[in-house]
């Protein structure tokens, strides 16, 4: 089975710009999330999707942040403009279901440097 | 108070050692709990879930206290290959997933 895909791996961009990252998640998996890593601590949620709708926002920075999933399989997560603080890895992962019990599967992220 | 509270570590053990996590979280209405492990620069992945029963597998034990609001993971006979973040994870209403800071463990030759 392959695994949640997550690009780019890596990314430096200077503050003010924007940055956007993708996700494709394990196939036939309905929910899909995104978290966001600062060293040291533990990965944050941001935006869990359940196919093509929103679930739970409310840590997503929405002035700045943005998030789809248009056709209930593929992501992306947009930042614009970028600030220093949001230097972090974002991850992406994925269930099969919502329910009680079902774990996460994660991809190897995108790390972030705003410079 | 943090939803999600760990020890802050990091913890420096030898090899073969007995080492032991804990983890606290304030919603009593949460019902699923789970360790995950980090190795550096990578991603998080399960290492097991928490029952109410306490639960093995090899040389891992987790145990969960509902009415202390606690969950604890026990590494017996410590291996190098152990060194990682480990990160409690608790889920509540409406699924809502609750990541602690981690707990980082060093094991030494």
């Amino acid at each position: 089975e392959a695994g949640v895909a997550q690009s780019p791996r890596y990314k430096i961009i200077e503050k003010r710009q924007s940055v956007a990252f993708w996700c494709n998640p394990i196939s036939g998996h309905a929910t899909l999330y995104w978290y966001q890593q600062i060293l040291g601590q533990g990965p944050k949620l941001l935006i869990q999707f359940q196919n093509n709708g929103v679930v739970d926002d409310s840590q997503l920075p929405k002035d700045r942040f943005s998030a789809e999933r248009l056709k209930g399989v593929d992501s992306t997560l947009k930042i614009q403009p970028a600030k220093l603080e949001d230097s972090a890895v974002y991850l992406c992962a994925s269930s099969l279901y919502r329910g009680e019990g079902s774990d996460y599967t994660f991809g190897s992220g995108t790390r972030l440097t705003v410079v | 108070r943090k939803e999600v509270e760990q020890d802050p570590g990091p913890f420096n053990v030898p090899e073969g050692a007995t080492v032991a996590f804990n983890c606290t979280y304030s919603n009593s209405a949460s019902q699923s709990f789970f360790w995950y492990r980090q190795d550096c620069r990578k991603e998080p992945k399960l290492l097991m879930s928490v029952y109410s029963s306490g639960n093995e597998d090899g040389r891992f034990t987790a145990q969960l206290n509902r009415a202390s609001q606690y969950i604890s993971l026990l590494i017996r006979d410590s291996k190098l290959s152990d060194s990682a973040t480990y990160l409690c994870v608790v889920r509540g209403g409406g699924f809502k997933t609750i990541f602690g800071a981690g707990t980082r463990l060093f094991v030494k030759a």
